[in-house]
């Protein structure tokens, strides 16, 4: 079983759309996380939650709202996409919001976003 | 302002070679993580510091600590084709009370050639 699974993998999609993608994680962890790795491999944290509760909100536009059902997944909704948005995001979670100092973030395999 | 610098950003060597990756930082963390990542996957733990002054060694992989906590470098002797990847460094901070965010750097992209 994959502990950290995202869907859908791909996604093509045309500028002013509105789309999502879902994350689910299996590991029992309390903390959740999106990332954004662009074209040249930087990887920025978005949001991250902690069971269900926004922790962390880095400065990102409005357009993109996270959504915690459960403890268990965090799907990001992305309005009006724009060409800008085009990246790979990455969800993750760990076992704990402290910094236990072997706390792992386990990561999804991505989802490619394509906005054309 | 890049909280993580990463260096070199790119570096191509012969198998066999030894490289050091290193990973900058005006602050002070609380741990900080070296990932590894494939093309078309997710990022992969290697190791975790916590330690100032900490060495750990993962086969040919040798990672220290600064003193300071505020730095850290990633040593591969006699690298293989197999090492080929992208390095990322993660420091942890305390953010908003007990929780920690993980702040990556930019990374290094690694190619070992036969």
């Amino acid at each position: 079983d994959t502990a950290v699974s995202q869907t859908p993998k791909y996604l093509v999609t045309q500028m002013g759309n509105d789309k999502s993608i879902k994350c689910e994680q299996n590991l029992g962890h309390d903390t959740m996380y999106w990332y954004k790795q662009d074209s040249k491999k930087f990887l920025k944290i978005m949001f991250s939650y902690n069971n269900k509760e926004l922790i962390i909100n880095e400065t990102v536009p409005n357009r993109f709202s996270p959504k915690s059902p459960d403890k268990a997944h965090l799907n990001l909704h992305i309005n009006s996409l724009e060409l800008g948005d085009s990246a790979v995001y990455f969800c993750a979670s760990s076992q704990d919001r402290t910094p236990l100092g072997n706390t792992e973030a386990f990561f999804g395999q991505g989802t490619r976003l394509t906005v054309v | 302002t890049q909280l993580l610098e990463q260096s070199p950003q790119f570096l191509s060597i012969q198998e066999g070679e030894n490289l050091t990756v290193y990973c900058n930082s005006s602050s002070v963390f609380s741990s900080l993580q070296w990932y590894r990542q494939e093309p078309g996957e997710g990022p992969v733990l290697l190791v975790t510091v916590v330690t100032g002054g900490e060495v750990k060694k993962l086969k040919r992989l040798t990672f220290q600590f600064g003193d300071a906590r505020k730095d850290s470098s990633l040593h591969i002797t006699a690298a293989q084709p197999g090492d080929t990847g992208l390095y990322l460094c993660a420091g942890a901070l305390v953010s908003k009370g007990s929780n920690y965010k993980l702040t990556f750097g930019k990374g290094t992209l690694l190619t070992v050639n036969p």
